[in-house]
């Protein structure tokens, strides 16, 4: 089975900084796929980011970006520019190719200091 | 707008009060699932849906049922509720397999005392 570890429970960061959420993941699948969703207090989850394992090139959505190290399973999610509207939980997520279940990593809360 | 709707949004009440969590989805996805969310622990998935009729146990099905007899509608059913299926729970539904990301609802924050 597959399991997703994020293993920073909490993260701060100044506004206007640079901030890196990290993600480690065990599969034995060669194809799949991995995502970031933001939970503000609102509760809802928000898609940030997402990038296929087939993929080389590392996506990116304005200020998020990600660092994809395949061999190394490792997907962290680097935010440029924090801004107070940042603040949330911020979760991994992996998907296999075959099927729709995601499984998640614990969760990583993040802080932005105005 | 394209939306996934979870009714009710808070419910607290006692153990083995049977209750229902509504989900609905108007995007007309094939894919439906139930997840818990718990600290530290992430979301976890109880029950998924394929398509209409075609239900299968997640991760944590003990204690859950699910229905799909219409395709935009998923219930989760706890015949027998217990405290340790306190939790907040998420309905998700997604068009098909591959890179399409899971839509979720609003959640429903359940207190069983």
């Amino acid at each position: 089975a597959q399991t997703v570890t994020q293993s920073q429970p909490e993260m701060s960061v100044q506004e206007a900084e640079t901030v890196t959420l990290s993600c480690t993941y065990d599969t034995s699948e060669s194809d799949y796929y991995l995502f970031w969703y933001k939970q503000p207090p609102s509760r809802q989850m928000i898609l940030v980011i997402r990038q296929e394992a087939y993929k080389q090139q590392n996506a990116t959505e304005n200020r998020f970006s990600v660092n994809f190290q395949k061999a190394a399973k490792s997907f962290s999610l680097k935010i440029s520019d924090s801004q107070l509207g940042d603040a949330a939980m911020y979760f991994c997520a992996y998907k296999g190719n075959a099927g729709n279940m995601l499984t998640f990593g614990g969760g990583t809360r993040l802080m932005v200091k105005p | 707008e394209a939306q996934v709707t979870q009714n009710p949004r808070y419910l607290i009440t006692v153990t083995g009060k049977k209750l229902t969590v509504t989900c609905s989805q108007n995007m007309n996805h094939e894919y439906m699932s139930w997840y818990r969310q718990d600290p530290g622990l992430g979301l976890r998935q109880i029950y998924y849906s394929m398509n209409v009729e075609v239900t299968d146990k997640g991760d944590v099905p003990e204690g859950y049922k699910v229905s799909r007899k219409e395709k935009r509608n998923f219930p989760l059913i706890l015949e027998s509720p217990s405290p340790n299926q306190t939790s907040l729970y998420f309905c998700a539904s997604s068009p098909g397999q591959g890179r399409q990301p899971q839509h979720f609802g609003d959640g429903t924050r359940l207190s069983i005392l």
